[in-house]
């Protein structure tokens, strides 16, 4: 199963952009990059995905390395309400068996 | 709209016990996968069910068995409790079971059941 690492923690100033990286050496040709968030005492929440094209929608912008051996997550205007820990994951085309890693835990400041 | 339910979403068992968690997907949802998550990591798969039929397990021992209803609800059971079973178990699910190219792969999950053996 292909891996991914991100750094165990990161901070950010609210209202100012995150770029989450993520770090996926191994990824094949048909796997897809998935990112989740997981809120406190809650299960992870869907944020974004891609394959090898830069990829927007209302909560972020995921953006993909030519060679697709790394991506990062972009949170345009961080919020308090985006404190979570992320995970970003490979899915192999054809299989729901998503591997996580411990990803990073996002702390926004005030 | 509902969104992923599971019950109980606490329980406390004894080493040697049984369990049996359940689940009931997204309305229109025919895929259900199962996560355990231990604290301070990441969910690690256990199971994905599509049209009650088995599509996915992980490297988990025989004491975890799952099936999923004509409902397309799910439990999940785990027997001979051990006390490295403690953790949350998530369920996710799906309108896609076969995860082919033109489907997002999304996962919805549930808040989860905290299971504490002692």
């Amino acid at each position: 199963d292909a891996k991914t690492t991100q750094p165990n923690s990161m901070e950010s100033n609210e209202e100012e952009p995150v770029h989450l990286p993520c770090n996926h050496s191994t990824i094949s040709g048909t796997d897809y990059i998935h990112w989740y968030r997981q809120l406190p005492s809650q299960g992870p929440e869907y944020v974004i995905h891609g394959l090898t094209s830069n990829v927007n929608n209302r909560m972020a912008s995921l953006a993909i390395a030519e060679d697709r051996k790394s991506s990062t997550l972009i949170l345009h205007r961080a919020t308090l309400r985006d404190a979570a820990v992320y995970y970003c994951i490979l899915r192999h085309t054809g299989t729901y068996k998503y591997i996580f890693g411990t990803g990073t835990r996002l702390k926004v400041l005030a | 709209d509902a969104g992923v339910t599971q019950s109980p979403t606490h329980l406390i068992k004894t080493r040697g016990q049984h369990v049996t968690l359940r689940c009931s997907p997204i309305s229109g949802h025919k895929s259900v996968s199962w996560y355990q998550q231990v604290l301070g990591q990441g969910p690690q798969f256990i199971f994905q069910y599509y049209e009650k039929e088995e599509r996915g397990r992980g490297n988990f021992p025989d004491r975890f068995s799952a099936r999923q209803f004509p409902n397309y609800s799910s439990e999940l059971n785990v027997n001979a409790l051990l006390l490295g079973d403690s953790a949350l178990y998530l369920c996710a699910s799906s309108p896609w079971g076969l995860a082919g190219l033109g489907d997002t792969g999304e996962l919805f999950f549930g808040e989860g059941s905290r299971l504490t053996v002692l």
